[in-house]
């Protein structure tokens, strides 16, 4: 596709609910990253792949939030027990490689609204 | 775990005045400075970024000025515009690290 792809791109889910939001990179970025925006925000790290693997993680909040991207494109952010503090945006974004001054390209986001 | 601290949260400037926003960073070892530009439902656009090997540098009407012994690095934009009008991000990565941590935004109004 020509940009990053995020679906869906508003879920509103209850109160202790699973959810799974999707990102599709752009074709052939082996770099793929999640973050979270808050209201009057800026994105906040979650999590980052290069390739298969989870790079660094470090920014995952608590053992509810897990990410995975099996065949190194498309990634799925699984969020369990959602809480309404997990109310944000997510925002997904690939590069070419994981290296210093790529250009990262974001997806517009889900909004994800727990009531 | 604030590591960089960016102002004005929110500026309005009237069309062709110059709009200055400045963020200051607490860490050293930091090696590549971006600012990004966001559009309401969208998400944040890459504008210019810059290295701390130089002092400055300009795209267009966008200029980044990196002060490294004061840990600040500015954007201005000059002439702005009405489509100017945004949340813009300062931002960095460390020297080992490719995960850009953000400031908290300063939102930019351009009235005609």
């Amino acid at each position: 596709g020509a940009g990053v792809s995020q679906t869906p791109s508003n879920k509103v889910t209850e109160k202790g609910k699973y959810v799974e939001l999707r990102c599709d990179p752009i074709s052939g970025h082996t770099a793929l990253y999640w973050y979270r925006q808050s209201l009057g925000q800026g994105p906040e790290f979650l999590i980052y792949f290069q390739g298969t693997g989870a790079a660094d993680d470090s920014g995952l909040p608590n053992d509810r939030f897990f990410a995975v991207r099996p065949e190194g494109s498309v990634s799925t952010l699984k969020i369990q027990r959602t809480e309404r503090g997990d109310s944000a945006v997510y925002l997904c974004a690939s590069s070419k490689q994981g290296t210093l001054n790529t250009e990262a390209f974001f997806g517009q986001g889900t909004r994800l609204t727990v009531v | 775990q604030q590591q960089v601290k960016q102002s004005p949260q929110s500026l309005i400037v009237q069309k062709g005045g110059i709009s200055i926003i400045n963020c200051a960073y607490e860490n050293t070892a930091f090696d590549y400075f971006p600012w990004y530009q966001q559009f309401p439902g969208k998400g944040p656009a890459l504008l210019i970024a810059i290295r701390p090997d130089v002092s400055e540098k300009k795209e267009g009407r966008f200029t980044i000025s990196f002060n490294k012994s004061a840990k600040q690095f500015s954007l201005h934009i000059m002439d702005s515009q009405p489509g100017d009008s945004a949340t813009y991000f300062c931002a960095f990565t460390g020297r080992n690290t490719d995960k850009l941590i953000f400031g908290t935004g300063t939102r930019l109004q351009v009235f005609p």
